[in-house]
Order: C-alpha cells, then sequence, then structure tokens
C-alpha cells in the first residue's frame, strides 16, 4: 500500500538559509499535518490543510510557511533558518471520511540539520 | 486544553516478557481517540494500535493490547512476549480537534 512520502529524507543546511520540505500524502487522503520532532521530544504540531486549505495552526514560527497545492502534496518553507531549527519534521495524511478517528499515516520524517 | 501524561522516562523488560507502559489523559470531551506510535531509532512514527472513547472492549492488535481504563482516564498500552526489535520509544496520543497531541514518550529497552 502507499504510504507518505517526505522528501529529502535528510537535509543540512547552514544559518539563514532556507529550506523546503516536501510531503505526499496517501492518495485519497485529504487532511495534511506538519509535525516537529526536535532532539528527545514528542512531535509539536505545526500547521494542517484540509482540502488545501489552511484548517489549524500550531505553534510554527512566523518564518516557516507552508501550502497544500492542487495534487494534495503539501511544502513545508524555512526560511532565516536557525540552529534551533535543527529537528525530525514529520509529515501524516489522514481522510476524514469513514472512521473518524482512524488513518494517521506518518511519514519517514525529514531530519534538518542547521549548522 | 487535552493533555497526555507519560510518566516513564524509560523501561526496561527481558526478552519474552510482558511489559506495560503507562498513558494517562486529561480531557472534557465525551468523544475522543487515544494512540499509540512506536519510533524506533531510525526515526519513522510507526501506528500501533487505536481506542475510542465509545469502544466497549479494550483494542488489541497482535501482541499489542490496551488497558483502556474510562474513569482513570489511562490507556496503557501492553506488548506481550516483548522482542528485542520492540526496543524504542513509545508515544500515546490523543485527538485534540483533527490533530493528535502526544505526550513525552517512553523508551523500552528490551533485554536479552
Amino acid at each position: 500500500a502507499a504510504g507518505v512520502i517526505q522528501s529529502p529524507r535528510h537535509l543540512i543546511k547552514e544559518k539563514r538559509e532556507t529550506a523546503t520540505l516536501k510531503c505526499y500524502p496517501i492518495p485519497r487522503h485529504d487532511t495534511v499535518y506538519w509535525y516537529q520532532q526536535g532532539p528527545g521530544q514528542d512531535p509539536q504540531f505545526l500547521i494542517s490543510f484540509y482540502e488545501k486549505m489552511q484548517s489549524d495552526k500550531g505553534s510554527i514560527p512566523d518564518r516557516f510557511s507552508a501550502q497544500q497545492f492542487s495534487d494534495y502534496h503539501s511544502e513545508l518553507n524555512m526560511s532565516s533558518l536557525e540552529l534551533g531549527d535543527s529537528a525530525l519534521y514529520f509529515c501524516a495524511s489522514r481522510s476524514t471520511g469513514g472512521r473518524a478517528d482512524y488513518g494517521y499515516t506518518f511519514g519517514s520524517g525529514t531530519r534538518l540539520t542547521v549548522v | 486544553a487535552q493533555k497526555i501524561t507519560q510518566t516513564q522516562p524509560g523501561m526496561f523488560v527481558q526478552e519474552k516478557e510482558a511489559v506495560t507502559l503507562d498513558c494517562t489523559y486529561d480531557t472534557s470531551d465525551p468523544s475522543y481517540g487515544l494512540f499509540w506510535y512506536k519510533q524506533p531509532s531510525s526515526g519513522e512514527m510507526i501506528f500501533l494500535i487505536y481506542q475510542g472513547s465509545y469502544d466497549q472492549q479494550n483494542a488489541t492488535e497482535g501482541r499489542y493490547s490496551l488497558n483502556f481504563q474510562k474513569a482513570r482516564k489511562s490507556a496503557n498500552l501492553v506488548i506481550s512476549a516483548s522482542q528485542l526489535g520492540d526496543s524504542a520509544m513509545y508515544f500515546c496520543a490523543m485527538r485534540q480537534g483533527n490533530k493528535l497531541v502526544f505526550g513525552a514518550g517512553t523508551i523500552l529497552r528490551v533485554k536479552s
């Protein structure tokens, strides 16, 4: 079965650079979520999209922006990178139809290292 | 606000034995969902088991079972017959709105 695809798997950037993380949800999943997991931390919710519209916003810095495109893939854009942005970034997707709570599927994550 | 608490930062278990990972939650919503995820050292987040607040029976998935005690607001994960490959970080999570909120996690180490 198709899973959530994230690219790249690893990314190394310097301070003040920009980074773009991509997420390809499971086909026919209508909701995409972005999470940030710092070293030794639990995943923190950043932002979500339902049918290409922003549906919820968490602790996402103003330096970050995200969008979902017509083909349902999503991109997280990060500018003016700081050392503290080094983390594992997860994308998850879900179909809100059918059983409401089920079916959050996570990608393998993008490990961003800012040096 | 909803909250997930995992009080065990780390646990050890002997191979082939059972282990219980604790999770308590706090919510005022009558309808909620609880999840357990496994995160091995490679980093991916693997779904293990789900329990809905209205489910009459405790959820089970192979060697994983969820000891759901609604009155105590606890949703402990029980792993039976532990294997070396079970060594990982385990997160309890709850649906808050449409997103998941995670606990701090428990690191499980299986000893041979």
